[in-house]
């Protein structure tokens, strides 16, 4: 299955870390995982990437499990201007699917 | 430095008429992606070109639906006729190189209404 897996809503508070989770069971060795973000009546935006190894930039943390079965996108404080929905696609696959809708309270 | 660039950003028009949307990647690029975006279906990969050529096409809802990239700077996509059901966000993307460590980038989309 060419899918990921991800929670359909998740909420959190101002300044408060957030994490992310993302299932993709069947992904190959070798298929990089991409995370998106969408504002509203905007496209979706490049956050981080990864293959094994955790990664971070300056918007945020990617862990990646040991077993590359799932990953974590970690937003360390999280703002107002957070609030979007979260894609974590397979790079070779394409594959958005319904993302997570990110609410953040002040 | 520009980004990917859509027009129009909004088209209303009725039943049947033929509808032709636009696309301008990144200087560079050549990867284009043809996506479209709905409540109940969300982020639907329509089409995507490598050099100018259509690569995957398995994602064009049916024969209305057509896309052509002339050259490497502009790709339309074209729906004649179009239905009700056609109504959605659509949204092209541009990406260079084949890494998968490569991001897509999104343009801002064209909101597509048919009556």
């Amino acid at each position: 299955d060419a899918k990921t897996t991800q929670p359909n809503s998740m909420e959190s508070n101002e300044e408060e870390p957030v994490h992310l989770p993302c299932n993709h069971s069947t992904i190959s060795g070798t298929d990089y995982i991409h995370w998106y973000r969408q504002l509203p009546s905007q496209g979706p935006e490049y956050v981080i990437h990864g293959l094994t190894s955790n990664v971070n930039n300056r918007m945020a943390s990617l862990a990646i499990a040991e077993d590359r079965k799932s990953s974590t996108l970690i937003l360390h404080r999280a703002t107002l201007r957070d609030a979007a929905v979260y894609y974590c696609i397979r790079a070779q696959k394409l594959v958005f699917g319904q993302g997570t809708r990110l609410t953040i309270n002040p | 430095d520009a980004g990917v660039i859509q027009s129009p950003r909004h088209e209303v028009t009725e039943m049947g008429q033929e509808v032709t949307l636009r696309c301008k990647p990144i200087s560079g690029h050549d990867y284009l992606f043809w996506y479209r975006q709905t409540m109940m279906r969300g982020l639907e990969l329509l089409i995507y070109f490598n050099n100018n050529v259509p690569i995957d096409d398995s994602g064009m809802p049916e024969d209305r639906f057509s896309a052509k990239m002339p050259n490497a700077s502009f790709s339309t996509l074209k729906i004649q006729p179009s239905e009700p059901r056609d109504s959605a966000v659509y949204f092209c993307a541009s990406k260079l190189g084949t890494g998968g460590y490569q991001p897509q980038h999104f343009g801002d989309g064209t909101r597509l209404s048919i009556l």
